[in-house]
C-alpha cells in the first residue's frame, strides 16, 4: 500500500538554489496540497490542486511554484530557496476538495536551508 | 481573521480520561477535522464534524457545537501510544482548511 509518496525524505540546500519536493499518490485523488509545517503554527497551506490541469494559491504561497501535469503527481519547486523556507513539507490529498473528505498526507520532507 | 485555538500541551495519565478542546472563528464553516499526528510522523485522520453533537469511534470521540464555535476530542482509556500531537482544523466557505497549531498529548504511566 503506497498512499502518498514523497522524495526526498530530508534535504540540506544552500540558499539560492533550486529544488523539487516530488509527490506522487496512486490513490486517484483529484485533489493535491502541499503544506508546510513550523514549530508552533498550524499547516499552512501553499498551493492546493483540485483536479488535474488546475491549480490555485494558497495561505502563503510566495517563494513556491506548483504543476499538476496528470492526476498522479504534484511537485512543488522552490525557485531561489531562502532560510525561511526551512520547515517540514506535507503532500497531501483528498478524493475531491468537498467537504467532509478526508486529507491523506505523505510522510513528509523535511528541508533545511542553509 | 480566520483563528483555531487549541491549548499547546496537556498531560495525562494511562488509563484516564483526556478532553482537548478547539475553539474557531473562520469565514463559513464546512466541517471540523481531527488528526493525530505521532513525532516526526505525518497527521492521520481521526474524526469529521459537521453537525452539532457527539461522534463517537472506539475510545476516541468528537463533540461539535456549531454556535459556540466549539468542538472537542474525548479520549478514553488512554494508552501509552496515544501520547501525539492533535490537531484540530475547520474548513472554510472557500472549503480551504484551517489548521490549529495542535495540543502535544502527554501520557504518563
Amino acid at each position: 500500500i503506497a498512499g502518498i509518496t514523497q522524495a526526498p525524505t530530508s534535504q540540506i540546500l544552500a540558499a539560492g538554489r533550486r529544488m523539487t519536493l516530488r509527490c506522487t499518490q496512486d490513490m486517484r485523488h483529484n485533489a493535491m496540497y502541499w503544506y508546510r509545517q513550523d514549530l508552533g503554527l498550524g499547516l499552512r497551506l501553499i498551493h492546493y490542486s483540485n483536479t488535474a490541469g488546475t491549480t490555485g494559491k494558497g495561505e502563503v504561497p510566495d517563494g513556491y511554484s506548483v504543476s499538476r501535469a496528470n492526476t498522479d503527481d504534484f511537485p512543488l519547486t522552490l525557485a531561489s530557496a531562502v532560510p525561511s523556507q526551512t520547515s517540514v513539507y506535507f503532500c497531501a490529498s483528498s478524493v475531491t476538495s468537498d467537504p467532509g473528505n478526508t486529507i491523506y498526507f505523505g510522510e513528509g520532507s523535511w528541508l533545511t536551508v542553509v | 481573521g480566520q483563528n483555531i485555538d487549541q491549548p499547546t500541551e496537556m498531560t495525562a495519565t494511562e488509563g484516564a480520561i483526556v478532553q482537548i478542546n478547539c475553539t474557531y472563528q473562520t469565514s463559513g464553516f464546512n466541517g471540523l477535522f481531527w488528526y493525530q499526528q505521532h513525532a516526526g510522523e505525518a497527521p492521520t485522520f481521526l474524526s469529521y464534524n459537521v453537525l452539532d453533537g457527539l461522534e463517537e469511534k472506539g475510545r476516541f470521540s468528537s463533540f461539535l457545537s456549531r454556535s459556540k464555535g466549539y468542538s472537542y476530542l474525548l479520549l478514553k482509556e488512554l494508552q501509552m501510544k496515544d501520547s501525539a500531537s492533535y490537531l484540530c482544523a475547520v474548513k472554510d466557505s472557500n472549503y480551504q482548511l484551517i489548521w490549529g497549531a495542535g495540543t502535544k498529548l502527554i501520557i504518563k504511566p
